[in-house]
């Protein structure tokens, strides 16, 4: 069965070190992962996605992500974290056998200490 | 702004009763996605429609159902509500079904239900 697998709950950071998220997914086939950013009260943004090709990806604000198939991984990582990083991250990967559903990590929830 | 609109955005409501959560999807958009995300349970997908249809079905009570219009707008009735049916309701969005290539999902703001 398809998962996902934030181990992670919950990551400080001081304002200006570097951030690694950690993604880790079940999924029998070629896998669509994908990042969000979830800020207090808001809804879902996407950061990034996987779909195939190069496995290092590049998404909004200054994030990135590489794809490890051997790990089955999916981290998100960032050089220089913002005080505006603050928010909660999901992971997620896309199951297009049955239609698109999205199978989501339980997320990790960001403090930037300034 | 993701262009996936959703009202209301609370809602208060009792046990046993009933509510309707209604969403419109990006212009263009076909599918429909709802998501229930409570604190115990995490972000779980609900249902998928696509042009009108049920694609896909999740992890979605017996009391709740769902459907979409020929405006492609949806609606997520919940009913016999209980206090566990507390949580944020998300509506998300695709250009299609998914089919193998996955598609990128567009989340709304989600609508918040409290019942009491």
């Amino acid at each position: 069965a398809q998962s996902v697998t934030q181990p992670d709950i919950h990551i400080t950071v001081s304002e200006g070190a570097s951030l690694e998220l950690r993604c880790n997914y079940s999924y029998g086939a070629t896998p669509y992962l994908f990042w969000y950013v979830q800020s207090p009260g808001q809804g879902l943004q996407l950061l990034l996605k996987y779909f195939s090709g190069d496995t290092l990806v590049q998404g909004i604000k200054g994030f990135e992500a590489e794809f490890k198939r051997s790990q089955s991984s999916f981290n998100l990582r960032k050089p220089s974290v913002h005080w505006s990083d603050a928010a909660e991250y999901f992971c997620a990967v896309g199951d297009s056998n049955t239609g698109n559903q999205f199978y989501f990590g339980t997320g990790t929830s960001l403090t930037v200490i300034p | 702004d993701s262009g996936v609109t959703q009202t209301p955005k609370h809602l208060i409501t009792a046990t046993g009763q009933r509510v309707t959560l209604r969403c419109s999807p990006r212009s263009g958009d076909l599918s429909v996605y709802w998501y229930q995300q409570s604190l115990d349970q995490g972000l779980q997908f609900l249902i998928q429609y696509y042009n009108g249809e049920e694609r896909a079905k999740g992890n979605i009570l017996e009391r709740f159902s769902a459907q979409q219009f020929p405006d492609l707008h949806s609606e997520l009735n919940l009913s016999s509500l209980e206090l566990g049916d507390s949580a944020l309701y998300f509506c998300a969005s695709s250009v299609s079904v998914g089919g193998a290539r996955g598609e990128t999902q567009y989340f709304g703001p989600g609508t918040r239900l409290l019942v009491l």
